[in-house]
């Protein structure tokens, strides 16, 4: 059964660096899958942020591009995200997911990051 | 990008009936990579349906998907309790992949 859990900071200070990790679990980060991060700001609904391939390959939302940069680490079976320049428009619950061609089927339980001084 | 819009915003039935949720596409998706998912408060979405019409493994069959180019289609035949929840549809095809806003699906 694959696992996937997400770790780093609540609490980022405004223009910071929000910065996440996604431990895989029961399966390789090898495997032909979209590695994949969303986010989920207090009430809202999803929004897609980037994802990566164990290539290295990378896509990412052009409203994040900027800001954004996804990276995956083979040896350690995890995949990670980082967002520079946070402000309060950032805080939301982050979610790492594996995508397939069946869609998202393992989802981390999703980490809640607040952006405040 | 595709933008996936959902409809109704909010859904009120009562738990035996029938519920239509639709998800249009601004541009043709492909039907191969288009899901759709289920949250309730405080979880991680769940797939449902992927491929536009298989259901996932463990999904009820209940559940079921339909559509074809813009228009796509999850059905609950018979509501139960627990299918109250929030429904997003979700299109992978496309770079950059994008979900829909929700359905809302709430207890009359």
């Amino acid at each position: 059964q694959v696992q996937l859990q997400e770790s780093g900071p609540g609490l980022v200070k405004p223009s910071g660096t929000l910065s996440l990790t996604c431990a895989v679990s029961g399966g390789s980060i090898s495997s032909s899958n979209w590695w994949t991060w969303v986010r989920q700001p207090p009430g809202k609904g999803l929004e897609w942020i980037g994802e990566i391939f164990h290539s290295g390959s990378t896509n990412y939302n052009p409203s994040l591009k900027s800001r954004l940069t996804v990276s995956v680490d083979k040896s350690k079976n995890q995949f990670s995200l980082n967002l520079s320049s946070v402000t309060a428009a950032d805080t939301a619950v982050y979610y790492c997911a594996r995508v397939s061609s069946k869609g998202g089927d393992y989802w981390g339980q999703g980490t809640l990051v607040t952006v405040s001084s | 990008e595709i933008v996936l819009t959902q409809s109704p915003g909010t859904l009120s039935l009562s738990p035996g009936e029938r519920a239509t949720l639709s998800c249009r596409a601004s541009q043709s998706v492909s039907s191969s990579y288009l899901a759709w998912y289920q949250q309730k408060p405080g979880q991680a979405p769940r797939l449902l349906i992927y491929g536009a019409s298989s259901r996932a493994t463990g999904i009820p069959d209940r559940f079921s998907g339909s559509g074809s180019g813009t228009d796509f289609t999850l059905t609950i035949s018979r509501l139960e309790p627990e299918d109250f929840a929030v429904y997003y549809c979700h299109q992978y095809g496309n770079s950059p992949p994008t979900f829909g806003q929700g359905t809302r699906l709430e207890i009359k």
